[in-house]
């Protein structure tokens, strides 16, 4: 069964240095989200992104955020300049089409800022 | 801003008896649920779904229950069995926004 992937499953970075995180969506889906659960808090939104650009965005998602869709099946966010406060769980997803809700998560990237 | 909320943040159940883990939200605009279910280690899985145009959406051993004068939805699992101990995630939509999930409810099914 076709599933959304991510590497790496840890990354551990210092304040201040950046920070890319990966993700394959599933390879017919058309629609991408980054999520992130910083530990023992709710799942949040972070940006979604369609048709090469960006959607929606949350309060989140600053100016040091950034995603990309690099080669047609690479779905990146990058952190430009990391705080202590970015480290979470970060969570792929992908859904395909307009009439169909459910989003796929990936298995998620945790990254720890030192 | 809690649009979303889990106030049981843990439930146990016997195995074989039913789980019924509770979601309440304050958006009156909110049109389409989802739950999803997270193993530690790994990302939400997907459910089931129900739109804001009924009450009931059965598959399987789940069910989900709308309440839209409540604000209310619930998921029942029956039989509940050990592999569904699990964190629990509503998640709710206004039309054109993107989701907002609750704080998830910690489901432990005892053997």
């Amino acid at each position: 069964e076709p599933e959304v992937t991510q590497t790496p499953s840890h990354q551990v970075t210092q304040m201040g240095q950046e920070v890319i995180l990966r993700c394959v969506p599933i390879s017919n889906h058309l629609y991408f989200y980054w999520y992130r659960q910083i530990l023992g808090q709710k799942v949040e939104f972070l940006v979604s992104f369609y048709n090469n650009e960006i959607s929606e965005k949350s309060e989140i998602f600053d100016d040091q955020f950034s995603v990309e869709r690099p080669d047609g099946s690479n779905f990146t966010l990058k952190i430009r300049s990391t705080k202590l406060e970015d480290s979470a769980m970060y969570f792929c997803a992908s859904r395909d089409s307009p009439n169909s809700y459910e989003q796929y998560f990936g298995p998620g990237t945790r990254l720890t800022v030192t | 801003d809690q649009q979303v909320k889990q106030n049981s943040p843990s439930l146990s159940v016997q195995e074989g008896r039913i789980s019924i883990l509770n979601c309440d939200y304050t958006n009156s605009m909110f049109d389409y649920f989802l739950w999803y279910k997270k193993y530690p280690a790994e990302g939400p899985t997907f459910l089931i779904s129900i739109s804001s145009i009924k009450d009931k959406n059965e598959d399987g051993r789940f069910t989900v229950f709308l309440n839209k004068s409540a604000k209310h939805l619930s998921l029942h699992i029956v039989p509940s069995q050990p592999g569904d101990s699990a964190v629990y995630f509503c998640a709710a939509r206004e039309n054109g926004q993107n989701f907002v999930f609750g704080p998830g409810t910690r489901l432990s099914v005892l053997p």
